[in-house]
Parts: C-alpha cells; structure tokens; sequence
C-alpha cells in the first residue's frame, strides 16, 4: 500500500530536549516536505526537499532542521523545542514539480512542548 | 501577507444540497490550484485541481471553477453527502516547476442529514 508514514503520532516533550520526527514513504517520490497545522492559520510549510541531499527552506524554518540521505526518508529535527512549536505536523511527498502536484500526506504527529 | 485565502471558517449545507467552498488568492503567478479535504486524525488528502489555463475542471460530484480576473476560485460538492464533512483547504502552486504549495486556512464543511 502506498503511504507516508510518520513517527511517533503523538509526543509530549519538555523544552530544549531533541526530539526528531521521522516520515517515511514508499512511493519513490522526489520531493518531500513538511508541515504545520495551527488553527486559524492552516497549513504552513516548514522545509522541502527536492531529493536526496537537496533540502530548502520553506515558509516557517526557525527552529526546525531536516535532512534526506535516503530517497524514502524525510525526518524532522527540532534541536531545542519550545512552547511556540507545540502544534500538529505532516509530512507529505509527491512525485516532484508536475501537475497536478498533488501531495500525499502522513497521517500526523501532534507535538506538545512544555 | 496571507497569498490564499479562505475568508469562511466554516460552512453548514443540507445533505441532497449544494456546497459551494471559496477562496481567493493574491498572488497573480499561482498557475496551478488544489483543493484537499482533511478529516480529523488524519493527513489532507487530494481531492481535484485545475490549471489557470482552464476555468473549470469536473470529477463526479465535485467541480471547481476557476476566475483569474478575480484571482478566486470555488469547489462546487453537489449533491452533498454526510461523508462530505471535512476541513477543505485551497492550496496554490507558482509556475515553472515550483516544488511549493501555498495553503488557505481551511473551511469546515457540515453537511446535515
């Protein structure tokens, strides 16, 4: 079956402890990315990934890092998390810039930073 | 400077009638527009899109529409189901093989039976 995966789904940490949030898909797609969902202001993307070994920042990066030295593998790096982070993420992944860009998103992790 | 808009948190129809989901955008080099629909506990998932060379595009019940004079584009859900309630986001992508999608905020459809 064709999925993003995310790990772990739920996660309540302290403030300053690493923490990383892995995604994976098994779609051989090119392009990877992650999100954060806030109410009231949607979806907002936090880093994107062209493929391996090539990531960039997308519209909310502070405080974030990510890597990709697998095609399959996206994971999320939040090196010294605080209370304004607490919020729900996604990664998503798609067969890279071509109509209709469609992404396929994991199922979530909802992060709480105390 | 939100380039997406959705301008209606949320959205109350009749099961059997027409939803109609709006949004706008502000950014006149978006040339490719998606709408998602996410259920709770779970991730958005793709429902249709269009290119700006189009101004409508139909799959089963769902048809979006698309204005580039008015830089706004609708999602048309007819006839509404039930299972049509969900958070619907707009989303937009830049020409020339953008890797970015912009999102709206979302509108939460109820569809009653």
């Amino acid at each position: 079956e064709a999925q993003v995966t995310q790990n772990p789904r739920y996660l309540i940490t302290v403030t300053g402890k690493k923490l990383t949030v892995t995604c994976s898909q098994n779609m051989n797609h090119e392009y990877m990315s992650w999100y954060r969902q806030d109410p009231g202001l949607g979806l907002r993307q936090i880093y994107y990934s062209m493929n391996v070994e090539v990531t960039d920042k997308g519209d909310v990066p502070e405080g974030y890092k990510v890597s990709r030295k697998e095609k399959r593998n996206f994971p999320l790096i939040l090196e010294s998390p605080s209370p304004n982070q607490t919020s729900l993420y996604f990664c998503a992944s798609s067969l890279g810039a071509v109509p209709p860009y469609e992404q396929y998103f994991g199922p979530g992790t909802r992060l709480t930073v105390t | 400077d939100q380039q997406v808009k959705q301008n209606s948190p949320s959205l109350s129809v009749q099961e059997g009638r027409i939803s109609i989901l709006n949004c706008d955008y502000t950014n006149s080099m978006f040339d490719y527009f998606l709408w998602y629909k996410k259920y709770p506990a779970e991730g958005p998932t793709f429902l249709i899109s269009i290119s700006s060379i189009k101004d409508k595009n139909e799959d089963g019940r769902f048809t979006v529409f698309l204005n580039k004079s008015a830089k706004h584009l609708s999602l048309h859900i007819v006839p509404s189901q039930p299972g049509d309630s969900a958070v619907y986001f707009c989303a937009a992508s830049l020409r020339a093989g953008s890797y970015q999608l912009t999102f709206g905020k979302g509108t939460k459809l109820s569809v009653i039976p």
